[in-house]
Order: C-alpha cells, then sequence, then structure tokens
C-alpha cells in the first residue's frame, strides 16, 4: 500500500532563515506530488505541484519554492523566511495521469502535516 | 471556472443528534466528488467519494449522495459522536492534477 511521511511535524524557525521541508512517498511510482499551505482556521492554498522529476508548476507567486529531485521526494523551501510564510503546510499525492481511470478525477492523499512557526 | 461551496460553519452539536453539512458545486462534466475530514493536528483524510450521479459515499457512518439535479453532494450522518469532531471539506477535480476544496467546515460536538 501507499504511504506520505511528511517531516519535520514542528517547525520553529526566525524571520530570515532558510526552509526545507520534505516529503517522500512510496508504494507507488510517478506519483503527482503537491504542496498546500494552510493558515489557520483557513481554507486549504494550493502552493506548487509536480507531474515528474524536475517538473513544477507553481501556483502562487511568494516567498517559496519547490523541487522534486527524485521521483517520490517534493522539497519544499526558502531562502529566507518571513512572518507571513507561518502555517500548517501540507504534501499529498495523486495517481499520476497516465494511470487514472474514468474521467471523474482522482482524490489526493495527505501527509500528517508540518506546523511552521515564525518567530 | 469549477467551484465548491460549503456551509458556513461552525457547526456545534450534541452526540447523537443528526448531522447534515451542505455543499454545492459548479463543474463542467460530471466529476467525482469527495469528503475530506481534518482531525486536531492532523492532514486530510478521504472520508469518502462518488464517481457519478446518484452514488452513494459512504465511510465511518457518514454518507453523501451525488446529486446531478442539485449540483449538490451534502454530507450526512445519524448519530454524530464526540470523536467526529473535525473539519470537513468537500472537494472535486480541476483537470487531471487538482482539486478545488471548499472552505471547509468546523464541526464540534459536546458529550
Amino acid at each position: 500500500s501507499q504511504t506520505i511521511h511528511q517531516w519535520p511535524a514542528t517547525l520553529v524557525q526566525p524571520v530570515g532563515s532558510p526552509l526545507s521541508l520534505e516529503c517522500t512517498v512510496e508504494g507507488t511510482s510517478n506519483p503527482n506530488l503537491y504542496w498546500y499551505r494552510q493558515a489557520a482556521g483557513r481554507g486549504l492554498q494550493l502552493l506548487f505541484y509536480s507531474v515528474g522529476i524536475g517538473q513544477i508548476s507553481s501556483e502562487v507567486p511568494q516567498n517559496l519554492s519547490a523541487s522534486r529531485p527524485q521521483d517520490r521526494q517534493f522539497i519544499l523551501s526558502s531562502k529566507k523566511l518571513l512572518l507571513s510564510d507561518s502555517g500548517f503546510y501540507l504534501c499529498a499525492w495523486s495517481v499520476p495521469d497516465h494511470l487514472q481511470t474514468g474521467d471523474g478525477g482522482q482524490p489526493q492523499h495527505f501527509g500528517d502535516g508540518t506546523r511552521l512557526s515564525i518567530l | 471556472g469549477d467551484s465548491v461551496t460549503q456551509m458556513e460553519g461552525p457547526v456545534t452539536l450534541s452526540e447523537e443528534a443528526f448531522l447534515t453539512i451542505n455543499c454545492t458545486y459548479t463543474a463542467t462534466g460530471y466529476p467525482s466528488l469527495f469528503w475530506y475530514v481534518q482531525y486536531p493536528g492532523e492532514g486530510l483524510q478521504l472520508l469518502l467519494k462518488a464517481t457519478k450521479a446518484d452514488d452513494k459515499g459512504s465511510n465511518k457512518g457518514f454518507e453523501a449522495t451525488y446529486r446531478k439535479e442539485t449540483t449538490s453532494f451534502h454530507l450526512e450522518k445519524g448519530s454524530v459522536q464526540v470523536s467526529d469532531s473535525a473539519v470537513y471539506f468537500c472537494a472535486l477535480p480541476q483537470g487531471a492534477q487538482k482539486l478545488v476544496f471548499g472552505q471547509g467546515t468546523r464541526l464540534t460536538i459536546n458529550p
């Protein structure tokens, strides 16, 4: 079965420091991968998604970047964190496009999240 | 574009009460529809899904029926428990790769 791992679970960082959050998926090949942010008490905001190694689509221009150095690894980074980067960051995966059946669309499967606090 | 609208929260109920969380959607064609649940401090879990009109998704006592005529996918449970306290999200696919989420409905169940 497929599993998704995110780490760390909690992170406290000073303003201006760098960031690296990692997400890995096991049990599937070539998944679509996603990074979301959830501000306190708010909905989900899609930040980045990737359909393959080195292929990153950015949804919202901001202080963050994403990379996919390996098939099942997705990394969220920042060179200098801002106070507004605080939030709950969620990684997710879905079945790759070429394995999807029907035209109804596929669900995404989420990790446990990283709570990031910027001081 | 495709969109999802959920009922405003928060919703507070007593244990064993009947639950309905409304979800309506706007979409081209007939996409699959999903309900996700997010327990405090955790990620989202897929609660149930329906892939075509009149399908009923069900899991953990929750049900939702895909109503094409009313473009709705309301979440229901006959008797809620304290452990059902969470945030619930309705969602539908946008293209092959993305999901559109509702704003989430926070549910609190009091003993």
